[in-house]
């Protein structure tokens, strides 16, 4: 089954304590995002990746890091997550580029205190 | 700046009832549109899309969207909704210029009551 999967689904942590939520899809597409989904404030693109190797900087990337090591997985790394970034993360990802759907994962809601 | 604006963030209907949820841009150039859905407790799937051609589009579960050029809108539209038509819808803009840019609007949770 095509899909993007995310691990993990919830999180709960501390201020200060790095985590890495992890993305993966098995649809050979060249393009991969994350966003944080905000009430009120719809989805804003964290870091987004055109191929592998290849990384960028979407709207709202202060506090995040992404690698693209390979096709299939971009990891978001949290070095020292803050209350601010509490909020439900998709990972996405599309044939090339975001001008063709996109495919969400499932969200990882994480809750930093 | 170029921006996606969802007038109704809250819309509450009776099953049955017509369903318009309003969708506007501020790009003049060459766009993709989009139209997905979020589901209570699901992820974002795709309803519809246009890219060119006939500016009337048809989706999943009997969805509907036109694109006015002149007016900058793309409208979702359902003559009769569900119960589970109950969701987040979330337009979302891919603008054709330096490089290319997708705007999420702020999406319009809908509530259909049985």
């Amino acid at each position: 089954e095509a899909q993007v999967t995310q691990n993990p689904r919830y999180l709960i942590t501390v201020t200060g304590k790095k985590l890495t939520v992890t993305c993966s899809q098995n649809m050979n597409h060249e393009y991969m995002s994350w966003y944080r989904q905000d009430p009120g404030l719809g989805l804003r693109q964290i870091y987004y990746s055109m191929n592998v190797e290849v990384t960028d900087k979407g709207d709202v990337p202060e506090g995040y890091k992404v690698s693209r090591k390979e096709k299939r997985n971009f990891p978001l790394i949290l070095e020292s997550p803050s209350p601010n970034q509490t909020s439900l993360y998709f990972c996405a990802s599309s044939l090339s580029g975001t001008k063709h759907e996109q495919y969400f994962g499932p969200g990882t809601r994480l809750t930093v205190t | 700046a170029q921006s996606v604006s969802q007038h109704n963030h809250h819309v509450i209907l009776s099953e049955a009832a017509s369903l318009e949820l309003g969708c506007n841009y501020s790009y003049g150039g060459t766009v993709n549109l989009f139209w997905y859905v979020q589901y209570p407790g699901q992820h974002l799937q795709l309803l519809l899309k246009y890219f060119s051609g006939d500016p009337l589009v048809k989706g999943i579960k009997g969805f509907e969207a036109e694109f006015i050029k002149s007016k900058f809108s793309f409208n979702l539209r359902k003559p009769s909704v569900q119960w589970s038509d109950t969701a987040e819808y979330f337009c979302a803009v891919f603008i054709y210029n330096q490089g290319g840019k997708l705007i999420f609007g702020q999406g319009t949770e809908l509530s259909v009551k049985p």
